[in-house]
């Protein structure tokens, strides 16, 4: 069954203790993974594409890795404004279809 | 990038009624998509709308309960029709730029029914 899961479902960090945020997905043809932040009361907010294995993208203090089953976002020395629901989704060929699916997100505080 | 702007920003209904949330986008595209967000669950695409055709919409909803229209090509609305509490949601309208399906969104509109 496609399928996209991130994990953990939740995450608290103290300003300046990175860790890394995890999506997992199991499609075929995989087109395109995307990575996006969201705050409260507001839309999504794109931060990055990913396309192949072995792919990085950085934004400030984000990295974005792809490997052939899963994502990372690691956040280095996070700052309390970074604190957001942070989303991944996968888009992939499903036949003559190409479909997009969402991972349910994972909620990222950061302390001061 | 661009910018979208949505209206209304949230609103509180009576069940049996219906609205119309309206999408703006700052510069043409082609695609257009509608989103529902309900509280701890993940986005779920209701539809997409693209100029000059009909509304495409995913298993589990339909246009009589969520009538779309697209009369040019920076321009949505998404009806919510005899609305039910179960309808509570945050509903947004996204774009797609290019082919490769990156997305844009509004702000989103906050939905409660009572």
């Amino acid at each position: 069954e496609d399928q996209v899961t991130q994990s953990p479902e939740a995450l608290r960090l103290q300003e300046g203790e990175s860790s890394s945020l995890n999506c997992s997905y199991t499609v075929s043809g995989l087109r395109g993974l995307f990575w996006y932040r969201q705050d409260p009361g507001k839309g999504p907010e794109f931060l990055f594409t990913l396309y192949s294995a072995g792919e990085e993208k950085e934004k400030e203090r984000l990295k974005a890795t792809l490997t052939k089953k899963e994502s990372f976002l690691h956040i280095t020395a996070p700052k309390p404004e970074d604190s957001a629901t942070y989303l991944c989704a996968v888009h992939f060929r499903a036949g003559n279809n190409r479909k997009l699916i969402w991972g349910l997100g994972t909620s990222l505080a950061v302390n001061p | 990038s661009a910018v979208i702007s949505q209206k209304p920003s949230r609103d509180i209904c009576q069940r049996g009624t219906s609205l119309t949330i309206q999408c703006q986008v700052d510069s043409q595209v082609t695609m257009m998509f509608w989103y529902r967000q309900q509280p701890g669950q993940s986005l779920t695409l209701i539809a997409t709308a693209n100029q000059g055709s009909e509304a495409t919409y995913e298993s589990g909803f339909v246009i009589d309960k969520f009538p779309i229209s697209r009369p040019n090509l920076t321009f949505s609305t998404l009806t919510v029709s005899n609305m039910s509490p179960e309808d509570s949601s945050i509903y947004l309208c996204s774009v797609q730029r290019h082919t490769n399906y990156e997305q844009y969104f509004g702000p989103g509109t906050r939905l409660t029914v009572t």
